[in-house]
């Protein structure tokens, strides 16, 4: 699986987006982009995952660039409750199960 | 649904003692992982099964560590003998055959002290 590149931590005002980028320059094409969150002593959280087209469920959006090299996952109005570590992930899905293997991720802290 | 449960959330031991950890995947899961989460390390991929068999114990860190999955609704991690180098907190997951979506499903973990 290709690597990925994330900041170590980053800040947010609550209420604000909070835009977590990463890089994964070798991705492959059939590798898809995941995030994943862990909120302290928790287990990680599925938050949402694609290819190459831009999705959007009821946590985030994963905004993924034409070339594929980086994605930004927006949360678009950082609560608390946000404060968490985000990681990005990139995997081959064949239908099967490659299991996910976790970088040092992003430290998020949302801020009153 | 009740989600992936783990037992012990706590366990505190002795250097030498046997460690056991215990883990229920949430029904129809077909594949379930352990995982160990450090402050240094961050969170390693120990072992994986499918259909209760193992596919991938590589990241198995030496001969004290095995694991089982006797049946679709149990599986366990034991350390023995433990040693303090093992503190760490244990998770487990579980994900159905064909999720294509790969959504893990992670228990709370099991925090394991070694003194």
């Amino acid at each position: 699986d290709a690597k990925t590149t994330q900041p170590t931590s980053m800040d947010c005002a609550e209420g604000r987006a909070a835009n977590l980028p990463c890089n994964h320059s070798t991705i492959s094409g059939n590798e898809y982009v995941y995030w994943y969150r862990q909120i302290h002593s928790q287990g990680p959280q599925y938050i949402i995952h694609g290819l190459k087209n831009n999705e959007t469920n009821e946590m985030a959006s994963l905004i993924i660039t034409e070339d594929r090299k980086s994605s930004t996952l927006i949360l678009p109005h950082a609560t608390l409750r946000d404060t968490a570590v985000y990681y990005c992930i990139v995997r081959v899905s064949l239908g099967g199960n490659t299991p996910l293997v976790f970088g040092k991720g992003t430290r998020l802290s949302v801020i009153a | 649904d009740a989600g992936v449960i783990q037992s012990p959330r706590h366990e505190v031991t002795e250097m030498g003692q046997e460690v056991t950890l215990r883990c229920k995947p949430i029904s129809g899961h077909d594949y379930l992982f352990w995982y160990r989460q450090t402050m240094m390390r961050g969170l390693e991929l120990l072992i994986y099964f499918n259909n209760n068999v193992p596919i991938d114990d590589s990241g198995m860190p030496e001969d004290r560590f095995s694991a089982k999955m006797p049946n679709a609704s149990f599986s366990t991690l034991k350390i023995q003998p433990s040693e303090p180098r093992d503190s760490a907190v244990y998770f487990c997951a579980s994900t159905p055959w064909g999720g294509l979506d790969g959504e893990l499903f992670f228990g709370e973990g099991s925090r394991l002290t070694v003194l």
